[in-house]
């Protein structure tokens, strides 16, 4: 099955400082990859997301990025502010219908006013 | 407005009383799932149902049981406890196989 190895697990920066988590996926033939963020004590939401047709996708101060050859990919947030701390969630799948995502462990994002 | 919802939020209870966790969504959508969170292990997908009467094992299934009746719930069955499935639990709920997926608020399970 897939496997979705998250890192850091813990990113501390300053606010206005860009972060950038990094994902790798084992299953070449995954192709869809949604990005989360879960606000303390909250539910995961979508923040963006990207299909394996498109290599960057920008959305206001997030991006992610796709390197299908390598299996792995992005998440950057630029110019950081204190309401982006959170844990953000990768994860990988294929498409078909049965569609089960894997999800990486979670990196906890802290933004240092 | 468009929703997942679960009850009960909280829940402490003992090794081997039965109980059921509902999920409820009002988006029509075709697909559900159910998550577990625990610390230091991010998402792991419980069982997950494409429609009505077809439900399917996710990664960690064992010990729970599910049901889709309906299109608009999907209930998590825990026929007797441990405390291992002490957790976090989610709901959620997509239109298709590769859009957004929309979380209920969780359901904090603590079992004695």
């Amino acid at each position: 099955g897939e496997n979705v190895e998250q890192h850091p697990s813990t990113l501390s920066v300053q606010e206005g400082d860009s972060a950038v988590i990094k994902c790798t996926y084992s299953d070449s033939a995954s192709n869809y990859f949604p990005w989360y963020k879960q606000e303390l004590g909250k539910r995961p939401q979508l923040i963006i997301d990207i299909r394996s047709n498109v290599g960057e996708k920008k959305d206001q101060r997030i991006a992610v990025t796709l390197n299908k050859t390598a299996k792995h990919f992005s998440l950057h947030i630029t110019e950081t502010q204190p309401e982006d701390s959170a844990v953000y969630f990768c994860a990988a799948s294929r498409g078909g219908g049965s569609y089960i995502p894997t999800f990486g462990r979670g990196t906890s994002l802290i933004v240092h006013p | 407005e468009a929703q997942v919802t679960q009850n009960p939020r909280y829940l402490i209870t003992v090794t081997g009383k039965k109980l059921t966790v509902t999920c409820s969504q009002n988006m029509n959508h075709e697909y559900m799932s159910w998550y577990r969170q625990d610390p230091g292990l991010g998402l792991r997908q419980i069982y997950y149902s494409m429609n009505v009467e077809v439900t399917d094992k996710g990664d960690v299934p064992e010990g729970y049981k599910v049901s889709r009746k309906e299109k608009r719930n999907f209930p998590l069955i825990l026929e007797s406890p441990s405390p291992n499935q002490t957790s976090l639990y989610f709901c959620a709920s997509r239109p298709g196989p590769r859009d957004e997926q929309f979380f209920g608020p969780g359901t904090r399970l603590t079992v004695l």
